[in-house]
């Protein structure tokens, strides 16, 4: 079984339109994230959540918006995609927060086209 | 602010030789450190952290690294390298603002294996 596992895992999609990446894990951990790595292959943390709680919000754009429904589960919605979007998108989980020294599991990455 | 620098975009070794990555932090106290490995179209596999302790750390695949507080490194190595360690390599470094588990990553070194 995947540990995080992320859908979908390719996207091509218009600029304007809305689109939502979905994220489970079934480590029964605590905290989830979000990363960015852009097309220079630069991996950036765009948000966190800890057992449904906003965490971490780094400067990213409010066309951004994530979603925990329960623990399990971090979904990332995009409102009025850009070309800039266009990036690999990482899902990642880890025991919990804030006790360092956590190993943080990553998804196997979506990756987003904007044309 | 915490920074993570790997200072090799790209090396290229031959099969059977041996491999070290370059991996430098900029953090006051004794950080949390990671490598990442990161196959072509894939996610991002943990090859070793390092928390505290021996500064010689294990990993999977025969890698191994060495933290060196007085240099600020974090060094990955590996004795013999097989054409299947092609990939791209991350260091990171876990973030205090973040509860550690925040990882602030280096911009990568692409590995080529020659036969």
């Amino acid at each position: 079984d995947t540990a995080v596992s992320q859908t979908p895992k390719y996207l091509v999609t218009q600029m304007g339109n809305d689109k939502s990446i979905k994220c489970e894990q079934n480590l029964g951990h605590d905290t989830m994230y979000w990363y960015k790595q852009d097309s220079k292959k630069f991996l950036k943390i765009m948000f966190s959540y800890n057992n449904k709680e906003l965490i971490i919000n780094e400067t990213v754009p409010n066309r951004f918006s994530p979603k925990s429904p329960d623990k399990a589960h971090l979904n990332l919605h995009i409102n009025s995609l850009e070309l800039g979007d266009s990036a690999v998108y990482f899902c990642a989980s880890s025991q919990d927060y804030g006790t360092g020294g956590n190993t943080i599991y990553f998804g196997e990455g979506s990756w987003l086209t904007v044309v | 602010a915490q920074s993570v620098t790997q200072p090799d975009i790209h090396i290229t070794v031959s099969e059977g030789a041996s491999l070290e990555l370059r991996c430098n932090y900029s953090y006051g106290a004794t950080p949390y450190l990671f490598w990442y490995v990161q196959s072509p179209g894939q996610g991002l596999q943990l090859l070793l952290k390092y928390f505290s302790g021996d500064t010689l750390v294990q990993g999977i695949k025969g890698f191994e690294a060495e933290f060196k507080r007085s240099q600020s490194s974090f060094n990955l190595r590996k004795p013999s390298v097989h054409w299947s360690d092609a990939a791209e390599y991350f260091c990171a470094v876990g973030s205090p603002s973040g509860g550690y588990n925040k990882l602030i990553f280096g911009a990568g070194t692409r590995l080529a294996v020659h036969p």
